[in-house]
């Protein structure tokens, strides 16, 4: 089945433990980006990446760091999370950065104390 | 990107079809509208997406007025699934700009 997929799902986390939260997807897609979704703010994008080695910013990266080491992943890193980062992240995947249909993953709900 | 208004809420009974608005009269000749929706806490599902012509797929129907100035969504026969928050986006063409920037958008409410 083509999806993306995030882990964890839920994650409790405190003040400045680093923390790495997954996204792969299965459809050899191009481009992928990071969204957090904030009640009242919408979603806003973190950071994206057109291909394998090539990311850039997006919105709100503060805070964030991300990899493209392979196609498929695009882990989205916390070095030291703090409590506005509380949030739920969308990880998201299209064939290309001309693809007009995006593909997101089922989310995950963090929260750091 | 364009600024867009959707009601916040709408209701529809099951069977029916429901028919969401969205205005966007800023929006530029080559900017496209496109729908998704978010079922609670879900990732957001991709529906459709239109330049100037009206658009069917398996999914939804999208209307969009001559002057571009405002569309609407349409789910022929809503179902208790369809429950979910729409979300209306007018942007550039994917590859100037590949974010997708969501509103608040509309909280519609299927009922048997």
């Amino acid at each position: 089945e083509a999806q993306v997929t995030q882990n964890p799902r839920y994650l409790i986390t405190v003040t400045g433990k680093k923390l790495t939260v997954t996204c792969s997807q299965n459809m050899n897609h191009e481009y992928m980006s990071w969204y957090r979704q904030d009640p009242g703010l919408g979603l806003r994008q973190i950071y994206y990446s057109m291909n394998v080695e090539v990311t850039d910013k997006g919105d709100v990266p503060e805070g964030y760091k991300v990899s493209r080491k392979e196609k498929r992943n695009f882990p989205l890193i916390l070095e030291s999370p703090s409590p506005n980062q509380t949030s739920l992240y969308f990880c998201a995947s299209s064939l290309s950065r001309l693809a007009y249909e995006q593909y997101f993953g089922p989310g995950t709900r963090l929260t750091v104390t | 990107d364009a600024k867009t208004t959707q009601p916040t809420s709408m209701d529809c009974a099951e069977g029916r079809a429901a028919n969401l608005p969205c205005n966007h009269s800023t929006i530029s000749g080559n900017e496209y509208v496109y729908w998704y929706r978010q079922i609670h806490s879900q990732g957001p599902q991709y529906i459709i997406h239109g330049l100037k012509n009206n658009e069917t797929n398996e999914m939804a129907s999208l209307i969009i007025t001559e002057d571009r100035k405002s569309s609407t969504l349409i789910l022929p026969h809503a179902t208790l699934r369809d429950t979910a928050v729409y979300y209306c986006i007018v942007r550039v063409p994917p590859g100037t700009a590949s974010k997708l920037t969501f509103g608040t958008g509309t909280r519609l409410q299927v009922t048997l």
